[in-house]
C-alpha cells in the first residue's frame, strides 16, 4: 500500500528555520517525482516544487525559488521542505505528493505550519 | 493567478447533475490527455477522482465522469449527494513547465 507520512504540525516565529519531511513507503521511492504543495488557509492549491529522488533533479515554481529548499534521503524514502527563514505569509497547509503518470495520485495528510510575527 | 480556469463555485441539489470546467491552452489540457480531478473536503487531503481525462480510481463512484473537448476538461457529477459537497481541483500535463502538472484554482461545490 502507497504511503505518505509527513510530519507533525509546527508553530514557529518568523525569522526562524524549519525542515518538514514526507515519508514514503509501499513504492521505489527512486522512481517517482514528488511533489510539494502549499494550500494557504481559505486558498487553492499551489505547487511549489518536484524531486526526482533518484538523482536529486529538483524543479521550483518561480514563486518559490529562493524561498524554500525541496530535498529527499533515498536510504530512508523520505522528501523534505525547507526553510531558513519563516514569514508570517508562510502560515498554510503543506501537503507532498507522487506523481504518477503526470498527475500527483498519492499524497500525504498535510502538516500545517503557523508562524507567528 | 492559476495556469488553468475554473469557476469560483457551482451548486446543485440533490439528485441533480453538475459540470465543471477547466480551461488551458494547446500546452496543457488542449494538447495532452492526462488531465485528472481532485475532491478536497475541508481539512482533508485532495483525493483523486479521474484521471487520463476520463479514468476512474478504484473506489470512486460511477456517479464521477470527465471529458476533453478542445482546451476544455470537464467534470461531471450525477445524482449529487451532500457528501459530494466539497472543493474540487483539475491539473493537467503542461509541455510549457519543468515541473509538468499544472493546477486549477478550484472550484467549490455546493449542494443546496
Amino acid at each position: 500500500e502507497v504511503q505518505l507520512v509527513q510530519s507533525g504540525a509546527e508553530v514557529k516565529k518568523s525569522g526562524e528555520s524549519l525542515k518538514i519531511s514526507c515519508k514514503n513507503s509501499g513504492y521505489t521511492f527512486t522512481n517517482y517525482w514528488i511533489g510539494w504543495v502549499r494550500q494557504m488557509p481559505g486558498k487553492g492549491l499551489e505547487w511549489m516544487g518536484i524531486i526526482y529522488p533518484s538523482d536529486s533533479d529538483t524543479r521550483y515554481s518561480p514563486s518559490f525559488q529562493g524561498q524554500v529548499t525541496i530535498s529527499a534521503d533515498k536510504s530512508i524514502s523520505t522528501a523534505y521542505l525547507q526553510w531558513n527563514s519563516l514569514k508570517a505569509s508562510d502560515t498554510a497547509m503543506y501537503y507532498c505528493a507522487r506523481i504518477s503518470g503526470n498527475k500527483p495520485d498519492f499524497w500525504g495528510q498535510g502538516t500545517l505550519v503557523t508562524v507567528a510575527s | 493567478q492559476s495556469a488553468l480556469t475554473q469557476p469560483a463555485s457551482v451548486s446543485g441539489s440533490p439528485g441533480q447533475s453538475i459540470t465543471i470546467s477547466c480551461t488551458g491552452t494547446r500546452s496543457d489540457v488542449g494538447g495532452s490527455n492526462y488531465v485528472s480531478w481532485f475532491q478536497q473536503h475541508p481539512g482533508k487531503a485532495p483525493k483523486l477522482m479521474i484521471y487520463e481525462v476520463n479514468y476512474r480510481p478504484s473506489g470512486v463512484s460511477n456517479r464521477f465522469s470527465g471529458s476533453k473537448s478542445g482546451n476544455t476538461a470537464s467534470l461531471t457529477i450525477s445524482g449529487l449527494q451532500a457528501e459530494d459537497e466539497a472543493d474540487y481541483y483539475c491539473t493537467s500535463y503542461t509541455s510549457s513547465s519543468t515541473l509538468f502538472v499544472l493546477f486549477g484554482g478550484g472550484t467549490k461545490l455546493t449542494v443546496l
